[in-house]
């Protein structure tokens, strides 16, 4: 149950698009179609932003997208908004119902 | 709407036990299986635990295994996580979480507001 590998920091200015990785082993992310991405911005709950690698829940604007390679899941973000400034974490079934998260990517947007 | 709401924490002493409590609310608790996620201070998100809709499968992170136990009351829509043993490296804010509706396996959702436990002599 090692933690899913993350850069600790991305940053982009408005309007371009930043892409955050997410590197786990074929025991979790490579293993399995179940990749979801979470936003927290300070001192709250986070919120689902992706789930099953690339599908949005309902009200989660289609600029924030996701995508699998092998052992590495990425969250690309588009059209960046100041109110994206948050941190992110992806999270990946690791089986016999068991997850694991990533260790956190602070999203800064200049 | 969802609404999940824990309680329980405080500062408690290294080795002795604590329980947390989540009330349900806006949906078939008794159809949603549910998990327990925590924060450390400054620090990223680790899952804990899971159990099943029913009650009789439960799932726990390799750190907490032998300590913890995660239990459901699914007649008062209640989710508990009893956390005995406690040491200083579980100090965080622990969230109650449910497993989300369009993808069990892949996705957390929604999460409660967190309460935070210290552990600290």
């Amino acid at each position: 149950q090692s933690a899913l590998t993350q850069p600790r920091s991305v940053s982009g200015s408005p309007g371009q698009s930043v892409t955050i990785s997410c590197t786990g082993t074929s025991s979790d992310v490579g293993g399995y179609n179940y990749v979801s991405w979470y936003q927290q911005n300070p001192g709250k709950a986070p919120k689902l932003m992706i789930y099953d690698i690339s599908k949005r829940p309902s009200g989660v604007p289609d600029r924030f997208s996701g995508s699998k390679s092998g052992n590495t899941a990425s969250l690309t973000i588009s059209g960046l908004q100041a109110e994206d400034e948050a941190d992110y974490y992806c999270n990946s079934y690791a089986g016999s119902f068991t997850w694991v998260f990533g260790g956190g990517t602070k999203l800064t947007v200049l | 709407q969802v609404q999940l709401v824990e309680s329980g924490g405080g500062v408690v002493q290294p080795g002795r036990s604590l329980r947390l409590s989540c009330a349900a609310s806006g949906f078939i608790f008794s159809s949603s299986g549910m998990h327990w996620v925590r924060q450390a201070p400054g620090k990223g998100l680790e899952w804990v635990a899971f159990i099943s809709y029913d009650g009789n499968n439960k799932y726990y992170a390799d750190s907490v295994k032998g300590r913890f136990t995660i239990s459901r009351d699914n007649s008062k829509n209640t989710l508990y996580l009893q956390m005995n043993s406690l040491r200083a490296e579980d100090t965080a804010v622990y969230y109650c979480a449910k497993e989300s509706d369009s993808s069990g396996y892949g996705g957390i959702d929604p999460w409660g507001q967190g309460t935070l436990v210290t552990v600290s002599s």
